[in-house]
């Protein structure tokens, strides 16, 4: 069983839907949970992170941490084409130095305008 | 101030011959991270450097790989007599710190033939 499960979609939506990504993972001693979205061809760009549980806003971007399902969720409202890209979760202890990012597959996003 | 910069974005060796990755971390970061990312695995951590120091290298392989940041100049992942499943894209990311905020560069895309 890998650490971290992400389902790779790939998942389609209409513009201005509400977009849901999830993770799963099973190491419960995680603390730092990241979603990054990458771009084809492109370097992964950090969107936020959140420490333990609890939800995390950025614009039309939610974040979600459930330590006692370990499931976090990324929620994009109001999408737009330009957010058809892979969505990466991470996650990682937090213990001294492991700084050791932990990561899933990615899901492919696709926005139809 | 620029982004995390990578050189060269694409490489193509022959089975046996070096190669030498670059990356120059943005203004202010001293900790650097290399992953390899191939389509069926996702991102794997591959080591993580502070200046002229390897903090974990617990991902990347014992023989053939190594890895420097020195004191001055870019950071340097290299591959030695490399193989065909060498081939992947292969990314650093820089911090200023919290491994949580992560900046990465565009990725060289190494080709083995």
């Amino acid at each position: 069983q890998k650490e971290v499960e992400q389902d790779p979609g790939p998942l389609s939506v209409p513009e201005g839907a509400i977009v849901s990504l999830n993770c799963t993972y099973s190491n419960s001693a995680f603390q730092y949970f990241m979603w990054y979205r990458q771009y084809s061809r492109k370097g992964p760009e950090l969107l936020m992170y959140t420490y333990s549980s609890g939800n995390k806003e950025d614009g039309r971007f939610t974040a979600q941490v459930d330590k006692s399902s370990k499931y976090i969720s990324l929620f994009i409202r109001d999408s737009q084409p330009s957010d058809s890209a892979t969505y990466l979760c991470a996650m990682r202890l937090d213990a001294g130095n492991n700084r050791k990012l932990i990561w899933g597959l990615g899901t492919s996003l696709a926005v139809n305008p | 101030n620029a982004g995390v910069m990578q050189n060269p974005r694409h490489l193509v060796r022959r089975r046996g011959q070096e190669a030498r990755l670059r990356c120059s971390p943005m203004k202010g970061h001293s900790h650097v991270y290399w992953y390899r990312q191939l389509p069926e695995e996702g991102l794997k951590f591959m080591v993580y450097l502070q200046k002229e120091n390897i903090i974990d290298e617990s991902g990347m392989p014992k023989e053939r790989f190594s890895a420097e940041f020195p004191k001055e100049g870019p950071s340097i992942l290299r591959i030695q007599q490399v193989v065909r499943g060498d081939s992947a894209a292969y990314f650093c990311a820089s911090s200023p710190g919290r491994p949580e905020t992560q900046y990465f560069g565009p990725g060289t895309r190494l080709l083995v033939l």
